[in-house]
């Protein structure tokens, strides 16, 4: 079946825009995660949807950062005022809830540059 | 929070060789999974195995086995008969049980020589 989506794949913004970043789940995952991952390091974790319940934004660095899931599915990750230290590939994944050994699966990730 | 170490930042390992890339958590609990992801240049995160940590068996999939020790909790990968395609950066993770939280280490990159 289809993986996750993300769109675009490549992203180059000038700083101080705003850019929105698409991530399509895999049909009937209920756990949408966004991960930030910078030149050659590891996953940073920003924001996790579960459900219908309040998202866990603990992850996310500022407040220029916010991210929204519409109808269970769909999620855009929204960057305002861009910096240069926001460039990184943006990765979405996504799980099921209810089965505790369901992997992330992961889409290809946005990769951001702002210059 | 749970903190998930790969102290290898680099390996490399000679085609047709075996490699151990090491993995080592900390938790409080006593129940939860692990997984280890590739990451090729392609930056697509791929799924190479998992383990249930109340599974005493270590998880395989073809080439590719890990070496739980839960009591050490340590959750290394080993890769036999290395291929070209091996090379890629690995990732640990750690899910909790009773949450959805997923907790990745820093990755190794493994370099395979022709």
């Amino acid at each position: 079946g289809a993986g996750v989506s993300q769109s675009p794949s490549n992203k180059v913004t000038e700083k101080g825009k705003d850019v929105e970043l698409r991530c399509d789940p895999i049909s009937g995952h209920t756990a949408l995660y966004w991960y930030r991952q910078s030149l050659g390091q590891g996953l940073e974790f920003l924001i996790y949807f579960q459900g219908n319940s309040a998202p866990d934004k603990s992850g996310l660095p500022s407040d220029r950062f916010s991210a929204e899931r519409t109808g269970g599915s769909v999620s855009t990750l929204t960057i305002q005022r861009t910096q240069q230290e926001d460039s990184a590939v943006y990765l979405c994944a996504s799980s099921f809830l209810d089965r505790h050994n369901s992997p992330l699966h992961f889409g290809n990730g946005t990769r951001l540059t702002v210059t | 929070a749970q903190t998930v170490t790969q102290s290898q930042p680099e390996m490399s390992v000679q085609e047709a060789e075996t490699v151990t890339l090491s993995c080592t958590y900390d938790t409080s609990e006593s129940d939860y999974y692990l997984f280890w992801y590739k990451q090729p240049p392609s930056r697509q995160m791929i799924l190479v195995i998992r383990q249930e940590a109340y599974k005493q068996q270590n998880a395989t999939e073809n080439r590719f086995s890990v070496n739980f020790q839960k009591a050490a909790k340590s959750f290394s990968l080993k890769i036999s008969d290395s291929q070209l395609g091996d090379a890629a950066m690995y990732f640990c993770a750690y899910r909790t049980f009773t949450g959805n939280q997923f907790y990745f280490g820093t990755g190794t990159s493994l370099t395979v020589i022709p």
